[in-house]
């Protein structure tokens, strides 16, 4: 089945921009999507279809997908922002056609 | 507003079989918009799609569990469950009902999920 690499730890300091990679073959010909969960609590779709963001999310959240590589983008973090992040893509040709990636946890310094 | 919350046991025995229910309020679990999954998470683990129904019974399984799982849709109680036969300690885990969609390009978008639920796995 079709696999998704994200850094484990990414950390930036407040104000700062921060990037969260998803890696996968070919994913630029894939939707990819992305989730914020905070401890205890369920996952929140953040961006969707690579680069828009359902209603009620911050401007500061944005997405790119290219080559092999997704990137999720926060700019200006805040301290509410430390979160874990995962990645998902739909492979509809494949058995298995809901994946996430093993997510990366956003520390803000 | 759309709420989606699940129940069932938090403790079942190894070789035992777990049973859960999510409960959906806000929106008929009967719309041709929408599909409904499991989806788990180990402690400190990642995320695990389980599967996903559609309104008319149409089910997709991960392979992995495929043999193990059901997920079955009663739109007359607005609920869908999910049954996982002979758990081991592997499948101790957060487990959450979510709702998908699809968009232009792409399906199984989880726009809105349960709280999660506990399950155990241990004698």
């Amino acid at each position: 089945s079709y696999v998704l690499t994200q850094p484990p730890s990414v950390s930036v300091a407040p104000g700062q921009t921060a990037r969260i990679t998803c890696g996968g073959n070919n994913i630029g010909s894939k939707s990819v999507h992305w989730y914020r969960q905070k401890p205890g609590q369920a996952p929140v779709l953040v961006v969707y279809d690579d680069s828009d963001r359902p209603s009620g999310i911050p401007e500061r959240f944005s997405g790119s997908n290219s080559g092999n590589t997704a990137t999720l983008t926060i700019n200006r973090v805040e301290a509410g922002d430390e979160a874990d992040y995962s990645c998902q893509v739909w492979d509809s040709s494949s058995d298995h056609p809901v994946v996430f990636g093993g997510g990366t946890k956003l520390t803000v310094l | 507003q759309l709420q989606l919350q699940e129940s069932g046991p938090g403790l079942v025995k190894p070789s035992e079989t777990l049973s859960l229910t999510c409960t959906v309020s806000g929106v008929s679990i009967s719309s041709t918009t929408y599909y409904w999954g499991w989806i788990r998470q180990p402690p400190g683990k990642g995320l695990e799609w389980i599967g996903s129904i559609y309104y008319s019974g149409s089910t997709h399984y991960n392979p992995s569990l495929k043999s193990r799982v059901t997920i079955s849709i009663d739109t007359s109680k607005n609920q869908f469950s999910l049954i996982l036969s002979s758990v081991t300690a592997a499948d101790t885990a957060v487990y959450y009902c979510a709702r998908g969609y699809c968009s232009s390009s792409s399906c199984l978008i989880f726009d809105y999920w349960g709280q999660g639920t506990l399950v155990t796995v241990s004698s």
